[in-house]
């Protein structure tokens, strides 16, 4: 049984660091095509990808939010961690991890999403 | 980067109604497009994955296709469990763009 879950603060800051960490089981990320994707979703508004990890330790990125976002792997542990700097109110979202597998990229399991509101 | 148009951005229809959702690619992404459904509070659930290709447990009224540019997200008949919002996802290449979501209403 595949399962996804994030942790991390659900307030912070404008300029500060947001570290997100999706703990997963079912699957391993040392698996060849194995992969682990973030989305996040603001109030009222459209799905938005945001970085990806793969089994073999190759990153993509949001181009708008590359030099912002950092993305690793505790392969051990079963973790993924997302961290992004330098905060702001429009960060305010619900942040999802989610397996992506396959050719197709499909995401075929997600966490169930935290909600982080970035404020002062 | 590659940007994917839905249309239309929201629909009304009734249940036992023949519904088509739209996503155009800005450019070529051969059958790397995959399809959504999110319902108020709860994650995306994988719909269609490859185009046209149904995921294991969606009921088969629902139904993918199209490739290079355009593609089409067909459901029918429409039941009222489907009234939610669809996106289409591309894979073909970062960033891996999302659709802006279509809302079916009643």
């Amino acid at each position: 049984q595949v399962t996804l879950k994030e942790s991390g603060p659900a307030l912070v800051r404008p300029t500060q660091t947001l570290t997100l960490t999706c703990t997963f089981s079912g699957f391993s990320l040392a698996t060849t095509a194995m992969r682990v994707t973030w989305v996040r979703q603001p109030p009222g508004k459209a799905l938005e990808w945001l970085a990806r990890i793969d089994w073999d330790d190759d990153k993509l990125y949001s181009a708008s939010l590359k030099t912002r976002l950092n993305v690793s792997k505790e392969t051990s542990k079963n973790q993924v961690v997302l961290t992004m700097t330098n905060m702001d109110p429009d960060d305010t979202a619900t942040y999802y991890c989610a397996r992506m597998v396959g050719l197709a990229g499909a995401i075929d399991y997600w966490s169930p999403g935290t909600l982080v509101t970035v404020s002062s | 980067d590659i940007q994917m148009t839905q249309s239309p951005s929201s629909l009304s229809a009734s249940v036992g109604d023949r519904v088509t959702i739209t996503c155009r690619a800005s450019q070529s992404i051969g059958s790397h497009l995959n399809w959504y459904q999110q319902k108020p509070g709860q994650a995306p659930n994988l719909l269609i994955f490859g185009a046209s290709n149904l995921q294991s447990g969606v009921p088969p009224r629902f139904s993918g296709s199209g490739s290079g540019t355009d593609f089409t997200l067909t459901i029918s008949p429409l039941q009222p469990e489907d009234f939610a919002t669809y996106y289409c996802h591309q894979t073909y290449s970062a960033p891996l763009t999302f659709g802006q979501g279509t809302k079916v209403q009643i």
